[in-house]
């Protein structure tokens, strides 16, 4: 089956900006993750989702950054007056919701803030 | 916090041959989860391994296993018949009843041919 997506695969901005980055799980997957990836590091945990609520936000690292999940599927990761500091790639994970279940990584979108 | 340690940034090991990669973790608690990922050029994350942390008996998955020491919070990968295609950037992460992962800073294994 179809594995977890994410659009768009790069993105561009300008200080200052605001993005959307979007992230399509495994279909039935109830839990889903949104992770930071900055350059020559390990992924960086930001928010946890399980179905439509925000189970665990403790990773987001202001209020600039914001994450929704309005129907217990696709969720969009916002990200209000850009910065510099804040490019990175943006991975997104889903997995069955259980305790030590796999996630499963999609192929990330790379934030660029010129 | 727990953390995660890869205290080798880059691994070289001949085609056909047999590497093993470290990992260390900090813990306090006593039911978790450990995982190794795989992370290609492509930057997409590929599962390698899963160890449960009540089990004793060290996960096998083809050419990769692990070498999970609980006592001494070490969870090692070997790869055996190395390939050309395992080049990549591995992960270790650990995984408890908070279920986000928490990522070591990575391995980069290059595979000479």
């Amino acid at each position: 089956g179809a594995g977890v997506s994410q659009t768009p695969s790069n993105k561009v901005t300008e200080k200052g900006k605001y993005v959307e980055l979007r992230c399509d799980p495994i279909s039935g997957h109830t839990a889903l993750y949104w992770y930071r990836q900055s350059l020559g590091q390990g992924p960086e945990f930001l928010i946890y989702f399980q179905g439509t609520g925000a189970a665990d936000d403790s990773g987001l690292p202001n209020d600039r950054f914001f994450a929704v999940r309005p129907e217990g599927s696709v969720s969009t990761l916002k990200i209000q007056r850009t910065e510099r500091g804040d490019s990175a790639v943006y991975l997104c994970a889903s997995s069955l919701n259980y305790q030590g279940a796999t996630q499963y990584f999609g192929p990330g979108t790379r934030l660029t803030v010129l | 916090a727990q953390t995660v340690t890869q205290s080798q940034p880059e691994m070289s090991v001949q085609e056909a041959e047999t590497v093993t990669l470290s990992c260390t973790y900090d813990t306090s608690e006593s039911d978790y989860y450990l995982f190794w990922y795989k992370q290609p050029p492509s930057r997409q994350m590929i599962l390698v391994i899963r160890q449960e942390a009540y089990k004793q008996q060290n996960a096998t998955e083809n050419r990769f296993s692990v070498n999970f020491q609980k006592a001494a919070k070490s969870f090692s990968l070997k790869i055996s018949d190395s390939q050309l295609g395992d080049a990549a950037m591995y992960f270790c992460a650990y995984n408890n009843a908070g279920n986000m992962l928490t990522f070591g800073g990575g391995t980069r294994l290059m595979v000479k041919p």
